[in-house]
């Protein structure tokens, strides 16, 4: 079955810390893969986005996520957390080779402590 | 620009009414999603359209959900005989590009169920 896992449900990490935020995927054919955020209080926001080409991608507020093919993975990373990025953050990937499906991981709630 | 709106932000409806939710997408964009988040969980697949295709309705939940997209612009989802159960945040989401491009996220329609 396609499917798209975030093993965290809740990350904590001091302010000035890396972060890393992990996903997991199963699907066929070649993946396409998001990041979204959750902020309190507000709509969903893209990210980033892999799509082909280069492992690590970069986005939008300084986050960057790295495509490993051979895990399957394609985890989060932020160098230096801001208090500001305590949201909700979510996984998503295209599934089907013939629509545009897409499946959210569960979310993982990442709180950043000054 | 104006983003993806949805209307109304809030309902109130008693177990067994019929409710209409509206969603504007974002000028030219060819792909509408619909999701469901319920409280503290992830987002649901609903249904998607892209262009004149058939939609791919294969997350509706029942058969007392349903989705017109009129004109290739607006759509409404439509729940029949509401449950306690549907009592969750509806998302609509817009995207420019098909499968491969970022979802621009309206703010939802908190809907209620009493």
């Amino acid at each position: 079955a396609q499917s798209v896992a975030q093993p965290e449900d809740q990350v904590n990490v001091a302010e000035g810390n890396p972060l890393t935020v992990k996903c997991t995927y199963s699907v066929s054919g070649n993946p396409y893969l998001f990041w979204y955020v959750q902020y309190p209080n507000r709509g969903l926001q893209f990210l980033l986005k892999y799509i082909t080409g280069d492992n690590l991608v970069k986005g939008s507020y300084g986050f960057e996520a790295e495509f490993n093919k051979s895990q399957t993975s394609f985890h989060l990373k932020k160098p230096s957390a801001l208090v500001s990025d305590s949201a909700l953050y979510f996984c998503a990937v295209r599934v089907g080779t013939g629509g545009f499906k897409t499946i959210f991981g569960a979310g993982t709630r990442l709180f950043v402590k000054a | 620009g104006a983003g993806v709106s949805q209307s109304p932000s809030n309902k109130v409806t008693e177990k067994g009414k019929d409710v209409e939710l509206r969603c504007d997408p974002i000028s030219g964009h060819t792909a509408l999603y619909w999701y469901r988040q319920s409280l503290g969980q992830g987002l649901e697949f609903l249904i998607y359209f892209q262009g004149n295709s058939a939609p791919d309705k294969s997350g509706l939940p029942s058969d007392r959900f349903s989705a017109e997209r009129t004109g290739g612009s607006v759509s409404t989802l439509t729940i029949q005989r509401t449950q306690q159960e549907d009592s969750a945040v509806y998302l609509c989401a817009s995207s420019a590009e098909g499968g491969g491009g970022a979802q621009y996220f309206g703010p939802g329609t908190r809907l209620l169920v009493l």
